[in-house]
């Protein structure tokens, strides 16, 4: 079965300080993976995403960049951390199938980092 | 541009009761997918559901039922006879067909809690 996971699970940061947050999966082959970040009562905004490796697109004007280095491995990361980064992150890879994909988003357990 | 609204921020029931959480979605796309997440206490989301635009057909799991009126462009999530366990935040979620199906807008989350 398919597995996910990410860490650190939780971090506190200074501002300035560099980021680095890994999510790996297990199970699946050549999966679609997303970075999300969820504000404090709110929704999920889309991040980054990555078809296959070295292949990233970003959907929103950051701070934050992300690499997948390897077919399961995908990584979020900054130089230097500004405090409108604190947020809970999220990881997540979706299945792939003849005619695309079928959709659904499989998470893991999410990396809570908080900017002082 | 897709838009979910999920207008009920909090939710409060008492055990047993039967409760609907609602969402109203956008898009200009014709053939899209619907999802409900559970985010409990964890964190981690937990995929639900995914209807097709394309199969307005309702759907019954167990306690959980969702009804999907494309004339609306309601998605709802009814739970009957809730329990404890419920409580959680739920997401209402929209994606593009196919390749895109990965890229979710998600809706801001009802926070339901269910009391003993």
């Amino acid at each position: 079965s398919q597995t996910i996971h990410q860490w650190p699970a939780t971090l506190v940061q200074p501002v300035g300080s560099p980021l680095s947050l890994e999510c790996t999966v297990e199970g699946t082959s050549n999966p679609n993976l997303y970075w999300y970040r969820q504000a404090a009562g709110r929704g999920l905004q889309l991040l980054f995403y990555s078809v296959g490796i070295g292949q990233i697109s970003s959907e929103v004007p950051q701070n934050l960049s992300a690499s997948r280095p390897q077919d399961r491995q995908f990584i979020l990361s900054s130089k230097k951390l500004l405090l409108s980064d604190s947020g809970f992150y999220l990881c997540a890879w979706q299945g792939t199938s003849g005619r695309g994909s079928t959709g659904e988003l499989f998470f893991g357990e999410g990396s809570r980092l908080t900017v002082l | 541009a897709q838009k979910v609204t999920q207008a009920q921020t909090e939710i409060s029931v008492v055990e047993k009761e039967d409760v609907t959480l609602d969402c109203v979605y956008e898009t200009r796309d014709t053939t899209y997918y619907l999802f409900w997440y559970k985010q409990p206490p964890s964190g981690e989301l937990v995929f639900l559901i995914r209807r097709n635009s394309f199969d307005e057909q309702n759907e019954i799991s167990g306690r959980y039922s969702w009804n999907f009126q494309k004339s609306t462009s309601s998605f709802n999530f009814t739970i009957t006879a809730s329990q404890v366990v419920d409580s959680a935040v739920y997401f209402c979620a929209l994606s593009e067909a196919f390749a895109n199906a990965g890229k979710s807008t998600f809706g801001d989350g009802t926070t339901l809690t269910v009391k003993p």
